[in-house]
């Protein structure tokens, strides 16, 4: 069971808009920052966003990410098929003293 | 264009010792934290730990009796082994460099533990 929770799945048509939640304590997202990774099938991780908001050059600014309190949010705007993936979030836990990762949100593209 | 990339054998025996190595090409490992990932067959991601350029390192508390992370910087290499690996430690074994440490990523002297260049994985087996 992961430190962080996240839904298993969500889905969405193209053009549609989906969020995808991360849910923590005050030890990890309560007081640190967020990040998100997309995994497509085959390849490594990819950093979409750091610091709760902050997108890595040549990432497009159809995701976006926000915290609020111990629990934060990817938004992905205007879907596109090759948006399917997995997402993970992830951030420092102070009680831990590491990394801790969400289980992973499996995004289907209908 | 910084590149990582992971090396090592695929098959490990139970109880036996896993090693891999990490090289780095494209700059130089100094002054950047170098982290190993896993991602177990059909699960989530899972942080080993990191190594310092400096040397110092932090492990994942539920692995930390059994990980030990190096640093060559003459080869720009970084390296893990893990003891006494069981058929749970079946996985895809990632390298990731730390979001550097400066002022276009931190906010004062709060920085981000973000990796953002990934190795290709390596996917290492236990089995007899």
């Amino acid at each position: 069971q992961s430190v962080l929770t996240q839904p298993p799945s969500a889905s969405g048509t193209p053009g549609q808009s989906v969020t995808i939640s991360c849910s923590g304590s005050s030890f990890n997202i309560g007081s640190n920052t967020v990040n998100w990774y997309q995994k497509l099938p085959g390849t490594a991780p990819k950093l979409l966003i750091y610091s709760n908001n902050q997108r890595p050059s040549g990432v497009p600014d159809r995701f976006s990410g926000s915290k609020s309190g111990t629990s934060a949010s990817l938004a992905i705007s205007g879907l596109q098929s090759e948006d399917e993936a997995d997402y993970y979030c992830a951030a420092w836990d102070d009680i831990l003293n590491g990394v801790v990762f969400g289980g992973g949100t499996k995004l289907t593209v209908l | 264009q910084v590149q990582l990339h992971e090396s090592g054998p695929g098959l490990v025996k139970p109880s036996e010792t896993l090693s891999l190595t990490c090289t780095v090409s494209g700059g130089s490992i100094s002054s950047y934290y170098w982290n190993w990932i896993r991602q177990p067959p059909g699960k989530g991601l899972e942080w080993i730990g990191y190594i310092y350029y400096s040397g110092s390192t932090n492990y994942n508390p539920t692995l930390n009796s059994r990980v030990t992370i190096s640093l060559d910087t003459s080869k720009n290499q970084f390296s893990l082994k893990l003891s006494s690996v069981t058929a749970a430690d079946t996985a895809v074994y990632y390298c990731a460099r730390r979001l550097p440490r400066t002022p276009q990523y931190c906010s004062g002297r709060s920085c981000p533990l973000a990796f953002d260049i990934w190795g290709q994985g390596t996917m290492v087996t236990v089995s007899s």
